[in-house]
């Protein structure tokens, strides 16, 4: 069974740029959520997506967005890139999430660096 | 609120000693489950355990075992014996939208 993939798995951007990040989840799952990495902040929660609709949001400003397709597979998009959006980007795919018991698995994430 | 804390932010031991990561989780919720996550340098969280807060029996597996006291909210991960292999950060997460910060384990040869 296939795990979650996520591409690029390394970027760079200059500040100012948007950059789209993409996940496909495990098959059958039909929930992806979106995290953002930083030695300063830890794991942050973005959002998630469950069957086409956002089911959660984190504490993150109207320049991160993301989208889910009918095939469960996720973008998540950064537009006006700061310096401080470097980060270990990661996706993580279950079944319903942790609310329901079910464990979420992560890829292996997209390194965004900007300059 | 909920909260969840992962007091140690690093931990560094010699090969062969015992570790124990703690996390505690304070919540209103009478049920809930708990997860606790590996990361080695690669990146990629690797699932370990889940436990509901309905079971406070101790498990262990292998080198692995965790106490899980609802009355303390506390979720404690130990590892025996533990290996170079074993460096990694380990986070618990009770949601998927409420990681802990995280314990750095480094385990020195």
């Amino acid at each position: 069974k296939a795990g979650v993939t996520q591409t690029p798995r390394y970027l760079i951007k200059t500040r100012g740029q948007q950059v789209t990040l993409s996940c496909s989840p495990i098959s059958g799952h039909r929930s992806v959520s979106w995290y953002q990495q930083t030695p300063g902040q830890g794991l942050q929660f973005l959002f998630e997506y469950f069957s086409e609709t956002q089911r959660n949001k984190g504490n993150f400003p109207g320049r991160f967005s993301g989208r889910q397709f009918s095939n469960s597979r996720s973008e998540m998009n950064v537009s006006t890139l700061e310096l401080g959006d470097s980060a270990l980007y990661l996706c993580a795919s279950s079944s319903d999430g942790h609310r329901s018991g079910n464990t979420i698995y992560f890829g292996e994430g997209s390194w965004l660096t900007v300059v | 609120a909920q909260k969840v804390t992962q007091a140690q932010t690093e931990i560094s031991v010699v090969e062969k000693e015992d570790v124990t990561l703690d996390c505690v989780y304070e919540t209103r919720d009478t049920t809930y489950y708990l997860f606790w996550y590996k990361q080695p340098p690669s990146g990629e969280l690797v699932f370990l355990i889940r436990r509901n807060s309905f079971d406070e029996q101790n498990e262990i597996s292998g080198r692995y075992s965790w106490n899980f006291q609802k009355s303390t909210s506390s979720f404690n991960f130990t590892i025996t014996a533990s290996q170079v292999v074993d460096s990694a950060v380990y986070f618990c997460a009770p949601r998927e939208v409420i990681f802990g910060t995280g314990t750095l384990l480094a385990v020195q040869p």
